[in-house]
């Protein structure tokens, strides 16, 4: 199964454009990629998700490396209420079927 | 409006006592799942349904059960059997077992 590996944590100032990393290196040809976030006790949101193009939405944009190992989410003017634990996960397919698997994330705090 | 809903949001659990979280959703959507969420961690797999009358353990699917006996219903109880109930749990749903999720605001369970 392919595993995504992100920063813990991240910084971004308001109005700026918030940049969160991702790194899929095993990636296989016929899996998505996907981004969610989840504000502090509340469900995950679905964000954007990507097979090989960029792909932009009213959220973010979502920029793939050609070789498909690493992937980049945009917030292009990131506001207060953007500061939310991100999630890049892998669609798999194992023992789950294909139910997506969450690790621990990205904390982004945007700040004033 | 269209949606998932949990109840309750905050759920009390004695020892030796199953309790049952309630999962609703009238997106017409064939899938549902639930996951458990430690503070500090990712999301974890415990059941998922693909439709009607048929479900399937996730990762850690040991001391719950579910049901599926209507498409708009997925309710897990929380059997005496699980030594560590205390977590946040989300429930959601995709159209199918092969789309984005969508998530309830989630149930605080804790044990006295």
């Amino acid at each position: 199964d392919a595993k995504t590996t992100q920063p813990p944590s991240m910084d971004c100032a308001e109005g700026r454009a918030a940049n969160l990393p991702c790194n899929h290196s095993t990636i296989s040809g016929n899996e998505y990629v996907y981004w969610y976030r989840q504000i502090h006790s509340q469900g995950p949101q679905y964000i954007i998700h990507g097979l090989k193009n960029n792909e932009t939405n009213e959220m973010a944009s979502l920029i793939i490396t050609e070789d498909r190992k690493s992937s980049t989410l945009i917030l292009p003017h990131a506001t207060l209420r953007d500061t939310a634990v991100y999630y890049c996960i892998v669609r798999v397919l194992s023992n789950s079927g294909y139910a997506l698997n969450f690790g621990k994330g990205t904390s982004l705090l945007v700040t004033p | 409006d269209g949606g998932i809903t949990q109840s309750p949001k905050y759920l009390f659990r004695k020892e030796g006592q199953n309790v049952t979280l309630s999962c609703e959703q009238n997106l017409n959507h064939d899938a549902m799942y639930w996951y458990r969420q430690d503070p500090g961690q990712g999301l974890r797999l415990i059941y998922y349904s693909q439709i009607v009358n048929d479900f399937q353990k996730g990762d850690i699917a040991e001391g719950y059960s579910v049901s599926r006996e209507k498409k708009e219903s997925f309710p897990l109880t929380v059997t005496s059997a699980q030594k560590n109930p205390t977590a946040f749990y989300l429930c959601a749903s995709s159209i199918t077992g092969y789309e984005k999720l969508f998530f309830g605001s989630g149930t605080q369970l804790s044990v006295l």
